[in-house]
């Protein structure tokens, strides 16, 4: 496996499911990403983890719960999600640290809640 | 409030001509930018990218050009190929020690052959 990879690639669950979405980068890299995109709206980031420390969360319901157990892979715990957060789920990694930082994305999680 | 806006939702070019995607910024602490593409189903893949120190990047078919005065940037494409039919992302990042990328929301761009 090379770059960033993500599964499950499509995902349906229900609003009272608890289902995890996986990220594994083969990059060496040492910061790693969670976006949500959303039909028509920009890529919004969700959480930012740089040497396996969470440095940003930006106002993310608790529903979503990241983990990073080491530099390599990143987990977004999902649970009693609504319809309104069906979207697409982008993980990315990057070599953090200087100061220009290209990110490379996965493939996405395509998430629909019904 | 957008800070990053691609003002065209989609652009149609004729095969062998040139494509310009244009993007805005709003904040003048952005000094990086990047350019991503997306096939569908797939995730964002990296183009090209421009530091604000230089006005203009080339990486073959592809030149982004900065305006920082303007605060605009412009992705080229010569000559343009069906291949390159894609959602284009601009992208921009306060530099040093930001890990927050602000996208725009995207041009479509179709080749047509």
């Amino acid at each position: 496996e090379t770059g960033v990879t993500q599964t499950p690639r499509h995902l349906v669950m229900g609003m009272t499911n608890k289902k995890s979405l996986k990220c594994e980068q083969h990059l060496g890299h040492n910061a790693m990403y969670w976006y949500k995109q959303s039909a028509k709206k920009p890529l919004e980031l969700m959480f930012v983890y740089s040497l396996e420390e969470r440095v940003e969360n930006n106002s993310v319901p608790s529903r979503f719960s990241p983990e990073c157990p080491n530099s390599s892979h990143l987990f977004l715990h999902l649970h009693t999600l609504q319809p309104e957060d069906s979207a697409l789920y982008l993980c990315a990694s990057s070599q953090s640290g200087t100061g220009q930082e290209t990110q490379y994305f996965g493939p996405g999680t395509r998430l629909l809640v019904l | 409030d957008q800070q990053v806006k691609q003002n065209s939702p989609s652009l149609s070019v004729q095969e062998g001509r040139i494509s310009i995607l244009n993007c805005d910024y709003t904040n003048s602490m952005f000094d990086y930018f990047l350019w991503y593409k997306k096939y569908p189903a797939e995730g964002p893949t990296f183009l090209i990218s421009i530091s604000s120190i230089k006005d203009k990047n080339e990486d073959g078919r592809f030149t982004v050009f900065l305006n920082k005065s303007a605060k605009h940037l412009s992705l080229h494409i010569v000559p343009s190929q069906p291949g390159d039919s894609a959602v284009y992302f601009c992208a921009a990042s306060e530099g040093a020690g930001s890990y927050q990328l602000t996208f725009g929301k995207g041009t479509k761009l179709s080749v047509i052959p």
